[in-house]
């Protein structure tokens, strides 16, 4: 079956752009996360969705980041006004309520702000 | 709060010998899973190996296997036969075990890069 897709898989902004980050889970994955992956690190956590809950927001290093998952399957990552620290790839993952320690991560979405 | 050391940045080997990624992590939970994930160049992030802190057996999963060792806090994977295709960095990752509706997020390393030589 379809993996995790993220979309788009590359977006260059210039400072002070909005940006929207799509994740399309596997179908059936009650739960969402999103993670940022500075370059030459590990990924870090942002925020947690179940079904339509945001249920953790903690990782958010900013106010200028919005996460949003309205019907309880895509989810979107919203920056505002975007820096040059916001480069970075996004990462989507998503697991079955049941199977939380086994999440499968889409591809990333590569962000370069400019 | 949970912390994942990999004190390896780079690591090479030989096709076919083994090789040994090392990781510490420090917590006071004591249930727990304990990851290695795989992210090859430019290519998405798979699982390779997980553990359950409760299990006092090593995981093994083909050419993979795990040194958990629960009083020590480190979690080394050990690459048997390396193969060209295992040339990726490798990351450690850290999970609590709870109850529904909890965040199970997962908290990790800095990663290791293993370069697999021909």
């Amino acid at each position: 079956g379809a993996g995790v897709s993220q979309s788009p898989r590359y977006k260059v902004a210039k400072r002070g752009q909005d940006v929207a980050l799509r994740c399309d889970p596997i179908s059936g994955h009650v739960s969402l996360f999103w993670y940022q992956q500075a370059l030459g690190q590990g990924p870090e956590f942002l925020t947690y969705f179940q079904n339509e809950a945001q249920l953790d927001k903690s990782g958010l290093p900013s106010d200028r980041f919005f996460a949003e998952r309205p019907e309880g399957s895509v989810s979107t990552l919203k920056i505002q006004r975007t820096q040059q620290e916001d480069s970075a790839v996004y990462l989507c993952a998503s697991s079955l309520a049941g199977v939380v320690y086994e999440q499968y991560f889409g591809p990333g979405t590569r962000l370069t702000v400019t | 709060a949970q912390t994942v050391t990999q004190s390896q940045p780079e690591m090479s080997v030989q096709e076919a010998e083994t090789v040994t990624l090392s990781c510490t992590y420090d917590t006071s939970e004591s249930n727990y899973y304990l990851f290695w994930y795989k992210q090859p160049p430019s290519r998405q992030m798979i699982l390779v190996i997980r553990q359950e802190a409760y299990k006092q057996q090593n995981a093994t999963e083909n050419r993979f296997s795990v040194n958990f060792q629960k009083a020590a806090k480190s979690f080394s994977l050990k690459i048997s036969d390396s193969q060209l295709g295992d040339t990726a960095m490798y990351f450690c990752a850290f999970m609590k075990q709870m109850g529904g509706g909890s965040n199970y997020k997962l908290t990790f390393g800095k990663g290791t890069l293993l370069t697999v030589n021909p």
